[in-house]
């Protein structure tokens, strides 16, 4: 089956400007997670979604950050007035339910100028 | 504070022996998971191995098992049999069920090469 899809794979924008990133999880899977990796670290929690509501936000590092998962299913994170700090590798996550282990998407590279 | 620490930025092994990558942990919550990620270079994280802290047993998983100390709070990976195919970053992460139910913390990592 398919696994856990993020597009686009690699997005490059000027600083100050708005981006979104979108995950498509595996069919079914109703909890979802984003993670900001960082070069030389390992992932770092964002937020978690348990079907379409935010569980939990407390790993978004400001309010430019914000995710909606309107359907339950597919999500997007979305990062207002762009910094060079947010420059990373954005990680989507899902799994069957809380409990289970979680398969992750290959990533979206931000680079922000 | 730091929560997952994986001691070893890199490490060696030659193809078809065994190696263990380090990992030690720091929690009060008496419920938790271990797991085990393998990161290849294409970026994507894959799953290979969980332990409860209620396991009785050292969790395994083919080539994968993992070396739990409970008392130490450590949860060593080992691969037996290393192949080329093992080369990449691997991720050592822990999750709290009481405390902070949502938040899976991960260590910095470990990378490892496989020699020919």
């Amino acid at each position: 089956g398919a696994g856990v899809s993020q597009t686009p794979s690699n997005k490059v924008t000027e600083k100050g400007k708005y981006v979104e990133l979108r995950c498509d999880p595996i069919s079914g899977h109703t909890a979802l997670y984003w993670y900001r990796q960082s070069l030389g670290q390992g992932p770092e929690f964002l937020i978690y979604f348990q079907g379409t509501g935010a569980a939990d936000d407390s790993g978004l590092p400001n309010d430019r950050f914000f995710a909606v998962r309107p359907e339950g299913s597919v999500s997007t994170l979305k990062i207002q007035r762009t910094e060079r700090g947010d420059s990373a590798v954005y990680l989507c996550a899902s799994s069957l339910s809380y409990h289970n282990e979680q398969f992750f998407g290959p990533g979206t590279r931000l680079t922000v100028l | 504070a730091q929560k997952i620490t994986q001691t070893q930025p890199g490490m060696f092994v030659q193809e078809k022996e065994a190696v263990t990558l380090d990992c030690t942990y720091d929690t009060s919550d008496p419920s938790y998971g271990l797991f085990w990620y393998k990161q290849p270079s294409s970026g994507e994280m894959i799953f290979l191995i969980y332990q409860g802290s209620y396991d009785q047993q050292n969790a395994t998983e083919g080539r994968y098992s993992l070396n739990f100390q409970k008392a130490r709070k450590s949860a060593n990976l080992v691969i037996s049999a290393s192949q080329l195919g093992d080369s990449a970053m691997y991720f050592c992460a822990m999750r709290e069920v009481q405390y902070n139910n949502n938040d899976m913390r991960f260590g910095a990592g470990t990378r490892l090469t496989v020699k020919p």
